[in-house]
């Protein structure tokens, strides 16, 4: 059962543009999320994470907003480059008993491209 | 900082022979390691969780005695696939995370492909 999920595989966006990447969760409990970036034959790299407590954290280029009404959180990405072509996974923890090992759930990702 | 290296980058052997994957965390150092596994298009498949001096948490279908985990220090955690098939031919990676349960953010080595013949 997908706890975490991204509907869209792919998405294709033009250099300068915004690029907006959408997650959806089903399990309540969970109350910190993360982006990674992923390169093919390479480890996911962290981008960047918010609590449930905050609705939005920005990082430079890449803000990340949460909407715990709706279990929704999204990746915001401006301006777009052609170095942030990659697969982008969103992944979910819950704290609390049982899960103090903080293992994260992930969705399959999307394949992010940029176009000159 | 956070980094987290796995040795070997690719590995090819024959079936029947066991292979061991090393990761290390660099610059910090990890409470918790875990193992992944990787699918072509797929997402990334939790195979365990292991704590520095404690045998390790398998997730439910993975065989424990075929994928051997040791995390033997705080910056060292080992993975071996025993008598390895084709079938066990896949992507792993490692991440590591340091901290106490207010620390959710893990990070992740470069992964392993490996090839079984």
């Amino acid at each position: 059962d997908q706890q975490v999920k991204q509907n869209s595989p792919s998405l294709s966006v033009q250099e300068g543009r915004i690029s907006i990447l959408n997650c959806d969760y089903t399990n309540s409990m969970f109350d910190y999320f993360l982006w990674y970036k992923k390169y093919p034959a390479e480890g996911p790299t962290f981008l960047i994470s918010i609590s449930s407590i905050k609705d939005k954290n920005e990082d430079g280029r890449f803000t990340v907003f949460l909407n715990k009404s709706a279990k929704h959180l999204s990746l915001h990405i401006v301006p777009s480059q052609p170095g942030d072509s990659a697969v982008y996974f969103c992944a979910a923890s819950a704290k609390g008993r049982g899960s103090t090992l903080g293992r994260l759930y992930f969705g399959r990702g999307t394949q992010l491209t940029v176009w000159p | 900082g956070a980094v987290v290296s796995q040795h070997p980058s690719r590995v090819i052997c024959k079936s029947g022979t066991s292979v061991k994957i090393e990761c290390r965390s660099l610059d910090f150092q990890a409470t918790t390691m875990f193992w992944y596994r990787q699918f072509p298009k797929q997402s990334l498949m939790l195979m365990a969780t292991s704590n520095e001096g404690s045998k390790a948490t398998y997730e439910q279908g993975v065989e424990k005695d075929k994928f051997l985990i040791n995390h033997a220090s705080l910056t060292l955690s080992t993975l071996t696939v025993t008598s390895a098939h084709p079938e066990d031919s896949s992507f792993y990676i490692c991440s590591a995370k340091s901290g106490g349960a207010s620390t959710d953010t893990q990070y992740f080595g470069p992964g392993t492909r490996l090839t079984v013949l």
